[in-house]
């Protein structure tokens, strides 16, 4: 079964942009959402990551935005430039068991 | 440097061999996964590790094999039994704390083509 719901699965920004990914969530007991990016070629690294005690965290361009009632986060790309095309995955678990990952979502930016 | 190695970064097989990917890690991490990639089906884990000398099966086994006699070592045999091996296979490591930290870290993958 999918337990976490990425849409969309390709997404196209032009350059300066504002760059959204969206993810869902079935299980309640998730309390730790991540963020993951990946070049082409390449294993992907963490981003960004957000519990459930927040709304919203910020690294610089880059902001998680959670909503608990809903049972949806959301990445949002500021100002979206070139070096920011990847696919970039969310995911989602609890304790220590293993991340549940999102199926992925490929960021283009154009010019 | 620290980090996660695989090798090798490609690899071709013929149907019906068993074909092993290696993954060393020097991050003194204890847990290690190991996932498969397939466009437009995210990150599937295959097996896991929390601990030398034992492992768990992950959402994909079937067709799958691991070994885990060391810390720092966790390899990956894809036998003939996996019907569609054709993938870029990922190796990932992490510290085991409460609470959870949660970031994995990946090596640079592996792609496996079967001809």
């Amino acid at each position: 079964q999918q337990q976490v719901k990425q849409s969309p699965q390709s997404l196209i920004v032009q350059k300066g942009g504002i760059s959204i990914i969206n993810c869902a969530y079935e299980n309640t007991a998730f309390d730790y959402f991540p963020w993951y990016q990946q070049f082409p070629g390449k294993g992907p690294a963490l981003l960004i990551a957000i519990r459930p005690d927040v709304s919203e965290k910020k690294e610089g361009r880059f902001t998680i935005s959670f909503n608990k009632s809903a049972k949806q986060f959301s990445l949002h790309i500021m100002d979206s430039q070139p070096g920011d095309s990847a696919t970039y995955f969310c995911a989602a678990n609890f304790g220590n068991e293993k991340l549940t990952f999102g199926t992925g979502t490929r960021l283009t930016i154009i010019p | 440097d620290g980090g996660i190695t695989q090798s090798p970064k490609y690899l071709f097989r013929k149907e019906g061999q068993n074909v092993t990917l290696s993954c060393e890690q020097n991050l003194n991490h204890d847990a290690m996964y190991w996932y498969r990639q397939d466009p437009g089906q995210g990150l599937r884990l295959i097996y896991y590790s929390q601990i030398v000398n034992d492992f768990q099966k992950g959402d994909i086994a079937e067709g799958y094999s691991v070994s885990r006699e060391k810390k720092e070592s966790f390899p990956l045999t894809v036998t003939s039994a996996q019907k569609n091996p054709t993938a870029f296979y990922l190796c990932a490591s992490s510290i085991i704390a409460r609470p959870n930290t949660g970031e994995l870290f990946f090596g640079e993958g592996s792609r496996l083509t079967v001809l």
